[in-house]
């Protein structure tokens, strides 16, 4: 697709249950971020992906946290045993594969899945 | 990662320019200085991006100091779509480096 889709648009969990959030990237993109706002202006980054293959996951909270990305399949990020703090809106981004050494390509974002945990 | 300033907020008139400042003192050479913005209830959405020269696109240009410790976004004429938080970001270079956003700087455009 055109654009990068998040699904569900919202999630409500109880204190200790299991969240799964998914992401769509731009077709043809090989890279694929997730982020998490927690307040208004906040954003943590948590990992990245080249293709399946983890890249950078220097944000992710080992214990509860993880993520995968596998061929023909929506990404994933799933917390287990969820806590008041992961209460968040988390932003999945996608970009391109850039020709030549050095290139910065632009991330493109999905509108967010809004996790509420009670 | 290299830090970015900018003002908490601004105001503008619609359908004046206006001109976004963000400073970053201790950029690296290497350093891109990409322009996100984020509209309510939406993910960030990229803007414009440069290195060293002046760069202009359909939504913006950028215009970066000669020494690069500091960039202004330019619009060129506010509309009220515009209103968001801006965000001034510097990103290694490499196409898979992490976008690390600080507080960003909240638009207001008034009719």
């Amino acid at each position: 697709g055109e654009e990068v889709a998040q699904t569900p648009k919202h999630l409500v969990r109880g204190e200790g249950q299991k969240a799964k959030l998914y992401c769509a990237p731009i077709k043809g993109h090989s890279y694929v971020f997730w982020y998490q706002q927690v307040l208004k202006n906040e954003f943590k980054f948590l990992i990245s992906f080249q293709n399946e293959n983890v890249f950078d996951e220097t944000g992710m909270p080992k214990e509860r946290f993880s993520a995968k990305c596998l061929p023909n399949s929506p990404c994933s990020l799933e917390i287990q045993a969820t806590k008041l703090e992961d209460s968040a809106v988390y932003f999945c981004a996608s970009s391109h594969t850039g020709t030549g050494k050095g290139s910065n390509q632009p991330q493109h974002f999905g509108d967010g899945t809004r996790l509420s945990i009670l | 990662d290299a830090k970015t300033t900018q003002p908490n907020s601004m105001e503008s008139n619609e359908e004046e320019p206006v001109h976004l400042p963000c400073n970053h003192s201790t950029i690296s050479g290497t350093d891109y200085i990409h322009w996100y913005r984020q509209l309510p209830s939406q993910g960030p959405e990229y803007v414009i991006h440069g290195l060293t020269s002046n760069v202009n696109n359909r939504m913006a240009s950028l215009a970066i100091a000669e020494d690069r410790k500091s960039s202004t976004l330019i619009l060129h004429r506010a509309t009220l779509r515009d209103a968001a938080v801006y965000y001034c970001i510097l990103r290694p270079t490499g196409a898979n480096s992490k976008l690390t956003f600080g507080k960003g700087i909240t638009l207001s455009v008034r009719p």
